[in-house]
């Protein structure tokens, strides 16, 4: 089975440039989180969706992040403009009705702002 | 989200040793998982446990659900060069989940 699909894997780019970065879940599941790793601040959820729907933006650092899930098998983050504090890897991870609170990770998206 | 306290910060493992990390929380969760993150790879699910006082095995691991819903642990044991990279733990009472800092195991030179 496929498991949650990233791209692109490694994104570097200039400050005030839109980036977008784009997540394909498990077939199948109806959950799909945003995550923002970095040395300082570890594992931070950006955003919640539950069928399709934004449910907890709270994560959400600013008006600069957006995220949205036109269908249940694709997601989008995208940051404009970007600064050089984004810079950190972005994990798309989901869920689904069988598997409670288990959430699955992709191989997440390493951002560099320069 | 609410600190978890996860412990060892780091850890050297020589091979074939039985290694032992866990979380403590200041609250009560539901869920405790645990999770392996490998260098350039997103975090990979080991072990969910859902009771507490649960102990559940997945091959050389074995993990525990505490009894007053308030921490785990993580044992790995006959441990291999392949077991190194971060180890996290996480707690969930929904779609909520909050990690631990993570613990750091290196091979032993």
């Amino acid at each position: 089975d496929a498991g949650v699909i990233q791209s692109p894997r490694h994104e570097v780019t200039e400050m005030g440039q839109e980036v977008t970065l784009r997540c394909k879940p498990i077939s199948g599941h109806n959950s799909l989180f945003w995550y923002r790793q970095t040395m300082m601040r570890g594992l931070e959820l950006l955003i919640y969706f539950n069928n399709n729907v934004p449910i907890d933006d709270s994560g959400m650092p600013e008006d600069r992040f957006s995220a949205k899930m036109p269908n249940a098998s694709f997601s989008t983050l995208k940051i404009q403009p970007s600064e050089p504090r984004d810079s950190a890897v972005y994990f798309c991870a989901s869920n689904g009705y069988s598997s409670y609170n288990e959430q699955f990770f992709g191989p997440g998206t390493r951002l560099t702002v320069l | 989200g609410q600190q978890l306290n996860q412990s060892p910060q780091s850890m050297f493992i020589q091979e074939g040793e039985d290694v032992s990390m866990n979380c403590t929380s200041s609250s009560i969760f539901n869920t405790w998982l645990w999770y392996k993150q490998d260098p350039g790879e997103g975090p990979v699910l080991l072990i969910a446990l859902y009771k507490a006082g649960e102990l559940t095995s997945n091959g050389r691991l074995t993990a525990q659900f505490g009894i007053t819903r308030k921490d785990s642990f993580l044992n790995i044991s006959a441990s291999i060069p392949s077991d190194v990279g971060i180890y996290f733990c996480a707690g969930s009472n929904d779609y909520k989940l909050s990690f631990g800092a993570g613990t750091t195991v290196t091979v032993r030179a």
